[in-house]
């Protein structure tokens, strides 16, 4: 079936340091990939989407590449700052399954000054 | 610009209770969706629609009911509340779902006791 994993949190790190949250995922077709992020008491929120390999998606400093071949859509931000503390979501939607957002387990971040 | 709007935000049920989850949304969207999220689980798909007069079930409907009589409004109904539907609620609308994102609205916390 379709899934997305995502890496277990919490993860904790230091302002300024580099941010990795690993998402892999399984697809019986060619889905489109999103990244959206849940702050604290707020709905979920699209941080940046990717929609065919190799196809690079990009906001607020956040980066997250289409790799086909790996199957994955790796979050990354090269200097994290207090207020990217949230939860992040991998999430997936394929074309033959209308209005079914397929999303990982959610990742919490938490950034110390 | 208002986007979805949940209500409630907190509710307290007995078990055998019944109660409905509004949502509404001002952006003309066809699609509406209902997500549960549970902690360790990420968000879990209860029912869908695709437009006015058309609903299906996602990935764990029973339990809940919805109705789709406008484009706007998209209630989620309990019809007998158990612990188990102890939860938080997401109402999300999205223009189409292949390539654009899908609107959270602010969430509704829900505890059965």
């Amino acid at each position: 079936g379709n899934s997305v994993t995502q890496m277990e949190g919490p993860v904790t790190l230091s302002e300024e340091a580099f941010l990795t949250i690993n998402c892999t995922y399984t697809a019986t077709g060619y889905p489109s990939l999103f990244w959206y992020v849940q702050y604290p008491g707020e709905g979920l929120q699209l941080l940046l989407k990717a929609t065919k390999a190799d196809d690079k998606g990009s906001n607020k400093g956040f980066e997250a590449t289409y790799r086909k071949e790996t199957t994955s859509f790796h979050l990354e931000k090269g200097s994290v700052q207090v207020s990217d503390s949230a939860v992040y979501f991998c999430a997936l939607i394929l074309y033959s399954s209308a209005s079914k957002i397929i999303f990982g387990s959610g990742t919490r971040l938490s950034i110390r000054p | 610009n208002a986007g979805v709007t949940q209500t409630p935000k907190f509710q307290v049920l007995k078990t055998g209770q019944s109660m409905t989850l509004q949502c509404a949304q001002d952006m003309n969207h066809e699609y509406m969706s209902w997500y549960r999220q549970d902690p360790g689980m990420g968000l879990r798909l209860i029912h869908y629609s695709v437009g006015a007069g058309i609903t299906d079930q996602g990935e764990v409907p029973n339990g809940y009911n919805v109705s789709r009589s406008t484009t706007e409004d998209f209630p989620l109904r309990l019809l007998s509340a158990a612990p188990s539907q102890t939860s938080v609620y997401f109402c999300a609308s999205s223009r189409d779902t292949v390539n654009t994102e899908a609107f959270f609205g602010q969430g509704t916390r829900l505890t059965v006791v």
